[in-house]
């Protein structure tokens, strides 16, 4: 079945570092891709997404390409804050299922 | 911005109690899902509904239950919690658009602990 693999955490930069959080997947046809975040003592909020080959989703300064030829949706922030510190979760549709299947998240706690 | 509500945040109960986690959109959306979350993190999709009078099981075998009388209200019970089903517990709702997965909204999410 459909699956998604993000990279390892946790993760521990410091402030104005650039961050790369890696994901690729594995899916039958032509998923949509997301990339979630969740605060702490909170739900999961959509930080970005795409739906074709090529597309670059962007929000609050992260980035996401979705490379088909690669089957990634690396998650990418040229300065990261301090209030960037979350988890993050990589995600992708399954059409067939009507569903998302999640990664299993990568914590990121950016220190001042 | 998002308007789905889980009520309890956070629930402490002893073993052997019946309880019902709250969830309710205003958006109107077809699609409810249930989540839960455990302390590494990952979700496991417990239910979830396609609209009113529709319930199926998710990915993860599940002792709870689940019924959608109301578009807008999809309640999650646990008929004897057990100390195993502490956890975290999201709920999500989303659009219905043919075969395309929308983007879903989740809830603040309760926090369970069973004594």
């Amino acid at each position: 079945g459909d699956s998604v693999t993000q990279m390892e955490g946790p993760v521990t930069l410091s402030e104005e570092a650039f961050l790369t959080i890696n994901c690729t997947y594995t899916a039958t046809g032509y998923p949509s891709l997301f990339w979630y975040v969740q605060y702490p003592g909170e739900g999961l909020q959509l930080l970005l997404k795409a739906t074709k080959a090529d597309d670059k989703g962007s929000n609050k300064g992260f980035e996401a390409t979705y490379r088909k030829e690669t089957t990634s949706f690396h998650l990418e922030k040229g300065s990261v804050q301090v209030s960037d510190s979350a988890v993050y979760f990589c995600a992708l549709s399954d059409q067939g299922a009507q569903k998302l299947v999640f990664g299993q998240g990568t914590r990121l706690t950016i220190n001042p | 911005e998002a308007d789905i509500y889980q009520t309890p945040r956070y629930l402490v109960i002893g073993t052997g109690k019946k309880i019902t986690l709250e969830c309710s959109q205003t958006m109107g959306h077809d699609k409810m899902y249930w989540y839960q979350q455990d302390p590494g993190m990952e979700l496991h999709l417990i239910h979830y509904s396609y609209g009113v009078n529709s319930t199926e099981k998710g990915d993860l075998s599940s002792e709870s239950t689940v019924s959608r009388i109301r578009t807008e209200h999809f309640p999650l019970t646990l008929e004897s919690a057990r100390p195993s089903h502490t956890s975290q517990y999201l709920c999500a709702s989303s659009e219905l658009e043919g075969l395309v997965q929308e983007t879903q909204y989740f809830g603040p999410g309760t926090r369970l602990l069973v004594l």
